[in-house]
């Protein structure tokens, strides 16, 4: 089985300003890693995924993310946010074996003010 | 646009009541997946269907199911409804090969218990 925690449920920050939202995952098996974004009455969007390789994922809207093993974590980053990045904002993993269930954490909202 | 549509897009019903809601995966994806989202529960993974068949089954309670068409599309009945169904229902589709494959979502269907 897997869990996924995001610690922060709320991150506001300052239009053009860096931005990090914490992922961090526990599996006794070889996952996949995701970050799905909801903008408000939307349904979820994928933004990157680690499957394998390199540990630094480059996904849609600017927005990167690091595999790290050892630390079980998948920490989401933009270098300068903008105001349409205001969303909810969903870290998943699945198992990479059979089946593609995903299990998700509990969401971070990320508000951007100017 | 993910591809995947579900119907209705809202939906407002008594208790005691049986609704039920359909998705149409995209265009070659063999698996459906359904999943519930709510406040209290964040995003909960209800059922898979692969090419008609059950693969995987989540928190599902007794008096909801599933079931995926020949045509690849899925429906979810829930029945006997309780206040606290009220939630946002997903469904996403896949391709269903274990590698690669990200789950695509739909809009989702708004369900009110009233």
């Amino acid at each position: 089985a897997q869990s996924v925690t995001q610690l922060d449920s709320q991150v506001p920050v300052f239009e053009e300003a860096p931005v990090e939202l914490r992922c961090n995952y526990s599996s006794s098996v070889s996952v996949y890693l995701f970050w799905y974004v909801q903008y408000p009455n939307q349904g979820l969007q994928l933004l990157l995924k680690y499957l394998s390789g390199s540990t630094l994922v480059k996904g849609i809207n600017g927005f990167e993310a690091e595999f790290n093993k050892s630390q079980t974590s998948f920490h989401l980053r933009k270098p300068s946010v903008h105001i349409s990045d205001t969303a909810e904002y969903f870290c998943a993993v699945r198992s990479t074996g059979g089946g593609n269930k995903l299990t998700f954490g509990t969401g971070t909202q990320l508000k951007v003010e100017l | 646009d993910s591809g995947v549509t579900q119907t209705p897009k809202h939906l407002i019903t008594a208790t005691g009541q049986r609704v039920t809601l359909r998705c149409s995966p995209r265009s070659g994806d063999l698996s459906v997946y359904w999943y519930q989202q709510s406040l209290d529960q964040g995003l909960q993974f209800l059922i898979q269907y692969y090419n008609g068949e059950e693969r995987a089954k989540g928190n599902i309670l007794e008096r909801f199911s599933a079931q995926q068409f020949p045509d690849l599309h899925s429906e979810l009945n829930l029945s006997s409804l309780e206040l606290g169904d009220s939630a946002l229902y997903f469904c996403a589709s896949s391709g269903g090969t274990p590698r690669g494959t990200e789950a695509f979502f739909g809009q989702g269907t708004r369900l009110t218990v009233v």
